[in-house]
């Protein structure tokens, strides 16, 4: 059962552009957290949001949680080949479990 | 700074063998879990335990042991492999339940 689904899958564009990823489902979660994954490496925390309608800057990342707390969205601004990467989010809920998105793999062109 | 550590990092069998997968953290974490990453499907999460002694199943757990002894091991045992388990294996743990994962670097296992 994938409870989380991220769109687009693949993202392909040139620096300097910006972007937004999005995490839907039906179901609601305690948080959702966003990871970022590099070839060969696990993925690591970029955040963590909780309270529904929640808004959170990362330099130029921006993060929102969903009102109903069942959806999510990733923008970058000026995107940088640094940038590059898996980007997965994460939904919790209450019997100790994570549930992954099927994950948007990004890759920016310099 | 160790973190979460897998082993081995790579690794083959044929169809039917067991094998052992290691997990070990340096966190003093009480969450631990693991997860298996296929194409276009994230992360499914196999096992996890909650502190030493406590063991449950995730969303895949058919094929896959676990036991958590110790606060700082968790490993993973398939008991006969099968080519649907090749996959990329990652271990996490956290501080809590629903608390921020950390994870290792994974484990590459093909089962031909």
């Amino acid at each position: 059962t994938q409870l989380l689904e991220q769109s687009p899958q693949f993202l392909s564009i040139q620096e300097g552009e910006n972007l937004t990823v999005y995490c839907n489902s039906s179901s609601v979660f305690s948080s959702l957290q966003w990871y970022r994954q590099e070839p060969g490496e696990g993925p690591v925390l970029l955040v963590t949001v909780v309270t529904g309608g929640e808004v959170k800057k990362l330099k130029r990342l921006t993060f929102q949680f969903g009102d109903a707390r069942k959806d999510s969205s990733l923008h970058i601004t000026a995107a940088q080949p640094g940038d590059t990467g898996l980007y997965l989010c994460a939904g919790a809920n209450t019997g100790n479990q994570f549930y992954f998105g099927t994950g948007t793999s990004l890759t920016v062109i310099p | 700074n160790a973190g979460v550590t897998q082993t081995p990092k790579f690794q083959v069998l044929k169809t039917g063998q067991s094998m052992t997968l290691q997990c070990a953290q340096d966190m003093n974490h009480e969450y631990m879990s693991w997860y298996r990453q296929d194409p276009g499907m994230g992360l499914r999460l196999i096992h996890y335990s909650v502190g030493a002694g406590i063991t449950d199943q995730g969303e895949v757990p058919n094929g896959y042991n676990v036991s958590r002894s110790t606060t700082e091991d968790f490993p993973l045992r398939l008991l006969s492999a099968a080519p649907s388990q090749t996959s990329v294996y990652f271990c996490a743990s956290s501080f809590a339940a629903n608390s921020p994962l950390h994870f290792g670097n994974g484990t590459r296992l093909t089962v031909t």
